[in-house]
């Protein structure tokens, strides 16, 4: 029961172009949501998060929107840098749950010079 | 200031023998929480510990897998009888709060275990 799904397993994108990924979630309990950046070999390095209260957080060239209604919520990266190539993982929280978080696939993102 | 220390990095384990795998919280925090990825999935919550205790282990599979975080000394994830099936990359977070939302945990490098 895969309760939180990134549908792209990869992206590709222009250098200076914005990169969006995309996650989406089914338990409606989940009310924290996180985006978590890995390079191979290394461990998942925290990125932005955002609370179900707010529907937009940003931080930098990074901002994620959250659509309640439809369970989705995406990170926006602008300009996009190859640097950022990694696999983004979108990670969700429920109250209830504490610190148990639940995981997305993984999207591999490749920025183009 | 070290981050999480994971070791070893790389593991090989034949068939039926124990696999231990060591991490040691940044400093100042005491919870520590494991998670397991499997070739081309996510990482999958395994346990939650403090000092001395488990907190939420709902995530460990219910037979040769087990978690401590002693009094002193690292956190140790340790399997049991491995199976190929155990082969993936395990990775440990730590934070100085309880109840968290994970913001402030700070993952290792991960033990890639590879069961021959």
């Amino acid at each position: 029961d895969q309760q939180v799904k990134q549908n792209s397993p990869s992206l590709s994108v222009q250098e200076g172009r914005i990169s969006i990924l995309n996650c989406d979630y089914t338990n409606s309990m989940f009310d924290y949501f996180l985006w978590y950046k890995k390079y191979p070999a290394e461990g998942p390095t925290f990125l932005i998060s955002i609370s179900s209260i707010k529907d937009k957080n940003e931080d930098g060239r990074f901002t994620v929107f959250l659509n309640k209604s439809a369970k989705h919520l995406s990170l926006h990266i602008v300009p996009s840098q190859p640097g950022d190539s990694a696999v983004y993982f979108c990670a969700a929280s429920a109250e209830t749950s504490g610190s148990r978080l639940t995981f997305g696939e993984g999207t591999q993102l490749t920025v183009n010079p | 200031n070290a981050g999480v220390m994971q070791n070893p990095r790389h593991l090989v384990r034949r068939r039926g023998q124990e696999a231990r795998l060591r991490c040691s919280p940044m400093k100042g925090h005491s919870h520590v929480y494991w998670y397991r990825q499997l070739p081309e999935e996510g990482l999958k919550f395994m346990v939650y510990l403090q000092k001395e205790n488990i907190i939420d282990e709902s995530g460990m599979p219910k037979e040769r897998f087990s978690a401590e975080f002693p009094k002193e000394g690292p956190s140790i994830l340790r399997i049991q009888q491995v199976v190929r099936g155990d082969s993936a990359a395990y990775f440990c977070a730590s934070s100085p709060m309880s109840g968290l939302r994970n913001t402030e945990a700070f993952f290792g490098q991960g033990t890639r275990l590879t069961v021959v």
